[in-house]
């Protein structure tokens, strides 16, 4: 089945940084890897998404990249702020009807003011 | 993005007594519906899908009798912890998928999460 490894564990930057988290996956038919930002005691929130056929994606300050080839995909964050301080989630799935999401370990991100 | 509501979000029961979450999609249907442990700092882990007029189907190691699931609308699943023992004390979160008008959107929502405090 699918891996997900997800680096670093935890991560500092200043306000106004920029943060960057790293995933690779082992299955090569995986074709969707979404975020997910997760506060204290809550469910976690997609924050952005990525499918096979694109390299790379932004949102505001909000950017990911896919590497087929290395099979790794990566969340860029940049000017960071407080409140993006939470624990962030990578996950892979394959398409069709094999799509439950394998979670990455997850990044605990701490932006200090 | 769209909207799961899971409830409650808090439970303290005694050991011995069913607990039931819910878990429903506001704006959308949802044919398959996960739900999720999650310890302490540790990732989520996928403890059955349940799919709308079928049975669940658990991953290796979830007790199908402990953890009854009920999916009997495209808006609404259950899960219900049986008999919950100390053990059984954790964070469980749901989510839906969504998976568009034509089928291929495929994106999971989550709940809020219910934190289960057993005594």
């Amino acid at each position: 089945g699918e891996n997900v490894e997800q680096h670093p564990s935890t991560l500092s930057v200043q306000e106004g940084d920029s943060a960057v988290i790293k995933c690779t996956y082992s299955d090569s038919a995986s074709n969707y890897f979404p975020w997910y930002k997760q506060e204290l005691g809550k469910g976690p929130q997609l924050i952005i998404d990525i499918r096979s056929n694109v390299g790379e994606k932004k949102d505001q300050r909000i950017a990911v990249t896919l590497n087929k080839t290395a099979k790794h995909f990566s969340l860029h964050i940049t000017e960071t702020q407080p409140e993006d301080s939470a624990v962030y989630f990578c996950a892979a799935s394959r398409g069709g009807s094999a799509r439950q999401l394998t979670f990455g370990s997850g990044t605990q991100l701490t932006v200090l003011p | 993005g769209a909207v799961v509501s899971q409830h409650p979000s808090w439970v303290i029961c005694k050991s011995g007594t069913s607990v039931k979450i819910e878990c429903r999609s506001l704006d959308f249907q949802a044919t398959t519906m996960f739900w999720y442990r999650q310890f302490p700092k540790q990732s989520l882990m996928l403890m059955a899908t349940s799919n709308e007029g079928s049975k669940a189907t658990y991953e290796q190691g979830v007790e199908k009798d402990k953890f009854l699931i009920n999916h009997a609308s495209l808006t609404l699943s259950t899960l219900t912890v049986t008999s919950a023992h100390p053990e059984d004390s954790s964070f469980y979160i749901c989510s839906a998928r969504d998976l568009g008008r034509d089928g291929t959107k495929n994106i999971q929502y989550f709940g809020a999460g219910t934190r289960l405090s057993v005594l």
